[in-house]
């Protein structure tokens, strides 16, 4: 069974620093996807970036980007020059190719403090 | 693009009723759909998959006459909560994906909050 770990409930980071949020994974699949998903209190879910592990190289979305370490099964994603407006709940979640079924951590609460 | 909405966005019920959402998805053809549930300061739970005009499948522990999912269309698919106690309170989160776009890429919806009293 594929799971997702996020070990941080709560971080806190002041506006313009950067911050990076945790996830490890643990599955025998080889073709799956990984995601970072936002959830501002509106409770709206927003994808903020993706990354297929068949791709060595790391993705970026303007100003967040991820660290994949597929050995280690982890992926981390570092959040530069924090807004208030990043201030939301951060799901990693994990994705097996064949299902399509999205499993998520269990997030950490994001506070960009001014 | 990719827009997914849902109706109601909140609902109050009484204990024993039943209750409908609807999810839609509005500019694209959604040939999987997802329900989830979420607890409060909790994580999202995958509780069924639908593709368009088979029955739903559901994970293990959801409860498939308490929970119907209907998938009549490319574009909606609905959740029952039937007879509904105070215990089925949560919020209720669905997405949809399509083989003409990424079809690892799941569009979601804004969620309806149940409250049962």
């Amino acid at each position: 069974a594929q799971t997702v770990t996020q070990s941080q409930p709560e971080m806190s980071v002041q506006e313009a620093e950067t911050v990076t949020l945790s996830c490890t994974y643990d599955t025998s699949e080889s073709n799956y996807y990984l995601f970072w998903y936002k959830q501002p209190p509106s409770r709206q879910m927003i994808l903020v970036i993706r990354q297929e592990a068949y791709k060595q190289q790391n993705a970026t979305e303007n100003r967040f980007s991820v660290n994949f370490q597929k050995a280690a099964k982890s992926f981390s994603l570092k959040i530069s020059d924090s807004q208030l407006g990043d201030t939301a709940m951060y799901f990693c979640a994990f994705m097996v190719g064949a299902t399509n079924k999205l499993i998520f951590g269990t997030g950490t609460l994001l506070a960009v403090q001014p | 693009g990719a827009v997914v909405s849902q109706h109601p966005s909140r609902v109050i019920c009484k204990s024993g009723t039943s209750v409908k959402i609807e999810c839609r998805s509005l500019d694209f053809q959604a040939t999987t759909m997802f329900w989830y549930r979420q607890f409060p300061k909790k994580s999202l739970m995958l509780m069924a998959t639908s593709n368009e005009g088979s029955k739903a499948t559901y994970e293990q522990g959801v409860e498939k006459d308490k929970f119907l999912i209907n998938h009549a269309s490319l574009t909606l698919s609905t959740l029952t909560v039937t007879s509904a106690h105070p215990e089925d309170s949560s919020f209720y989160i669905c997405s949809a994906s399509s083989r003409a776009q990424n079809e690892d890429e799941q569009f979601f919806g804004p969620g309806t909050r149940l409250t049962v009293l």
